[in-house]
């Protein structure tokens, strides 16, 4: 069964703290996984896609890189407004689309 | 400015009540998406619809029905048969499924209770 699990379920940092966030995954065939950033009340908002391993992906402090198994999120230098859920998704092959969501990280930035 | 807009932002369903939500995007996608948000889990696929008047279930339509008359709109009815419907519910678009995997684009969604 296709699965995708997120690790921590949920993270406090002090600001300027560096870490990193784990989506791992089991599924059939990868045709890419997506990384989400959720606000309370709100919809996911699109960061990354990664299509294979040893992709990596940037965005002002954050960085994305996928290996076989795993994909991380690294937050560096954080800062309060960093604060959200962070979601993952795979797309494997073989369907039309649907894509599998982890059940997130949520991130707590304190200054 | 693109995007998808959902409404009302919450909704209240009395028992034995059906109920829309209403979803619009003006990003010229062909794919929409409906999925349902619980407490402590992933999000999980009610319905999507590849192109106008086509759709197929997903993993949890039992209870639910939509329409996509138009290539904007993607209703979706909560049905007095969902006996659990108190959830966040979540629309997405994108230019279309398989293929390329372009990626989903979310609205802010409704959140539906009982009263």
């Amino acid at each position: 069964e296709d699965q995708v699990t997120q690790s921590p379920e949920a993270l406090r940092l002090q600001e300027g703290e560096s870490s990193s966030l784990n989506c791992s995954y089991t599924v059939s065939g990868l045709r890419g996984l997506f990384w989400y950033r959720q606000d309370p009340g709100k919809g996911p908002e699109f960061l990354f896609t990664l299509y294979s391993a040893g992709e990596e992906k940037e965005k002002e402090r954050l960085k994305a890189t996928l290996t076989k198994k795993e994909s991380f999120l690294h937050i560096t230098a954080p800062k309060p407004e960093d604060s959200a859920t962070y979601l993952c998704a795979v797309l494997t092959s073989g369907n039309t689309g649907k894509l599998i969501f982890g059940q997130g990280t949520t991130l707590q930035v304190k200054p | 400015d693109g995007g998808i807009t959902q409404s009302p932002k919450y909704l209240f369903r009395k028992e034995g009540q059906n109920v829309t939500l209403s979803c619009e995007q003006n990003l010229n996608h062909d794919a929409m998406y409906w999925y349902r948000q619980d407490p402590g889990q992933g999000l999980r696929l009610i319905y999507y619809s590849q192109i106008v008047n086509d759709f197929q279930k997903g993993d949890i339509a039992e209870g639910y029905s939509v329409s996509r008359e138009k290539k904007e709109s993607f209703p979706l009815t909560v049905t007095s048969a969902q006996k659990n419907p108190t959830a966040f519910y979540l629309c997405a678009s994108s230019i279309r499924t398989g293929g390329d995997s372009q990626p989903q684009h979310f609205g802010d969604g409704t959140r539906l209770s009982i009263l």
